[in-house]
């Protein structure tokens, strides 16, 4: 079974600064998919940003970036000048090739601070 | 609006009464989930549905049925719920075959008094 590990439960950062939010994951998978999904108080869940493995490149949306290590399992999201608004939840997810099942982390509740 | 609605938003109950959930997607998709999350924020797989068909069913007490009348559609029915059953529990839908993100509803905040 694939367990996702994010061990970072708060995190805080001033506006307009940058800031990292740690994930790995464990699984003898080679073929999978992860996810960054982004939980604000209205409670909505709303993806940040996807990367494949097979991918060597890092995914990039905007302001939002990842760092990927498939040899570390290792799958951290970079915000980079962090607004109000990024305040939220964040959950880390792996999905298997060919299995719907996404699994997600335990979250890191993100604070930016004015 | 292309979305995923549920219906309640929030939904306060009693020990031991029945509840259903109701879910349904716009967006196409041929694959729907619930999803519930704890007090902790935990977010834990129940059901996966794909064209009406049940492919994942994980630990969920058999008191929770899901029922999924098309592929647009899938709900949650509660039988005697309990105080452990209050959390928010999240429809989700997705493709099944392109290994697409789960897009969610806003979810349902369940109260069991």
């Amino acid at each position: 079974a694939q367990t996702v590990t994010q061990s970072q439960p708060e995190m805080s950062v001033q506006e307009a600064e940058t800031v990292t939010l740690s994930c790995t994951y464990d699984t003898s998978e080679n073929n999978y998919y992860l996810f960054w999904y982004k939980q604000p108080p209205s409670r909505q869940m709303i993806l940040v940003i996807r990367q494949e493995a097979y991918k060597q490149q890092n995914a990039t949306e905007n302001r939002f970036s990842v760092n990927f290590q498939k040899a570390a399992k290792s799958f951290s999201l970079k915000i980079s000048d962090s607004q109000l608004g990024d305040t939220a939840m964040y959950f880390c997810a792996f999905m298997k090739t060919g299995n719907n099942d996404m699994r997600f982390g335990a979250g890191t509740r993100l604070t930016v601070k004015p | 609006d292309t979305a995923v609605s549920q219906t309640p938003k929030y939904l306060v109950t009693q020990m031991g009464n029945d509840k259903s959930i109701k879910c349904e997607q716009n967006l196409g998709h041929d694959t729907m989930y619930w999803y519930k999350q704890d007090s902790k924020k935990f977010l834990k797989i129940m059901f996966s549905y794909n064209n009406k068909e049940l492919i994942i069913n994980e630990t969920v007490p058999n008191r929770f049925s899901p029922k999924s009348p098309d592929k647009a559609h899938l709900n949650l029915h509660i039988n005697s719920l309990e105080l452990g059953d209050s959390a928010v529990y999240f429809c989700a839908s997705s493709y099944r075959d392109v290994n697409s993100p789960l897009h969610f509803g806003n979810g349902t905040r369940l109260t069991v008094t």
